[in-house]
């Protein structure tokens, strides 16, 4: 079946530092998004990118559909980005989610 | 816009009895809502597709007759855990898409926990 890995799977930043997370598909790609979940288990829609790039404030994300790869920049991390972050991609032509392993995220002050 | 709901947020059960949990698209209509089981420290995995005005259909291993779905209405999706047990102890997610930008939202979900 779909597969959809992320990585790292775990990391610990200081506060004010830069991190890209990665996300890497078996089949291909559609309507990819980018969640974070909150420690009260909230998802909360960062990024809609099924293509190309997007920034919005310190969080931008690139799809490179062709090569299968998602990539979301966090930069000047804050100890409120901390949390889960998932990426999510249709099953083609279902509107099902497939969700990824998620990378943890814990911004220390 | 696009916000969807989730009542109640936290349950307490006891085994044996069944619960239900409503899941509402407040500011749009959603024809196909979907619910996701999440156990600690792992991803979300979809349990089934929820349609209004037609059957569930539910993912493989997800015993239809012990989470009954009713999407009665274009902005109301229920998911009642009939006989609930220990093991059905998890954190219940559903989400609704808006299809007119092709994205899911998701409700901030039920906890639900089965003495």
């Amino acid at each position: 079946g779909i597969q959809v890995e992320q990585s790292p799977p775990d990391l610990i930043l200081q506060e004010g530092a830069n991190s890209t997370l990665r996300c890497n598909f078996s089949d291909s790609v559609n309507n990819l998004q980018w969640f974070h979940q909150n420690p009260w288990g909230q998802l909360i829609n960062l990024f809609y990118i099924p293509s190309g790039t997007k920034q919005n404030g310190r969080l931008s994300a690139t799809t490179v559909a062709t090569e299968r790869y998602s990539l979301l920049y966090i930069s000047s991390s804050q100890t409120t980005d901390s949390g889960v972050y998932f990426c999510a991609h249709e099953a083609t032509g279902t509107y099902k989610y497939i969700f990824g392993t998620g990378t943890r995220l814990k911004v220390l002050a | 816009g696009a916000v969807v709901s989730q009542h109640p947020s936290r349950v307490i059960c006891k085994s044996g009895t069944s619960v239900k949990i409503e899941c509402r698209s407040l500011d749009f209509q959603a024809t196909t809502m979907f619910w996701y089981r999440q156990f600690p420290k792992q991803s979300l995995m979809l349990m089934a597709t929820s349609n209004e005005g037609s059957k569930a259909t539910y993912e493989q291993g997800v015993e239809k007759d012990k989470f009954l779905i009713n999407h009665a209405s274009l902005t109301l999706s229920t998911l009642t855990v009939t006989s609930a047990h220990p093991e059905d102890s998890s954190f219940y997610i559903c989400s609704a898409q808006l299809v007119a930008v092709n994205e899911q939202f998701f409700g901030p979900g039920t906890r639900l926990t089965v003495l």
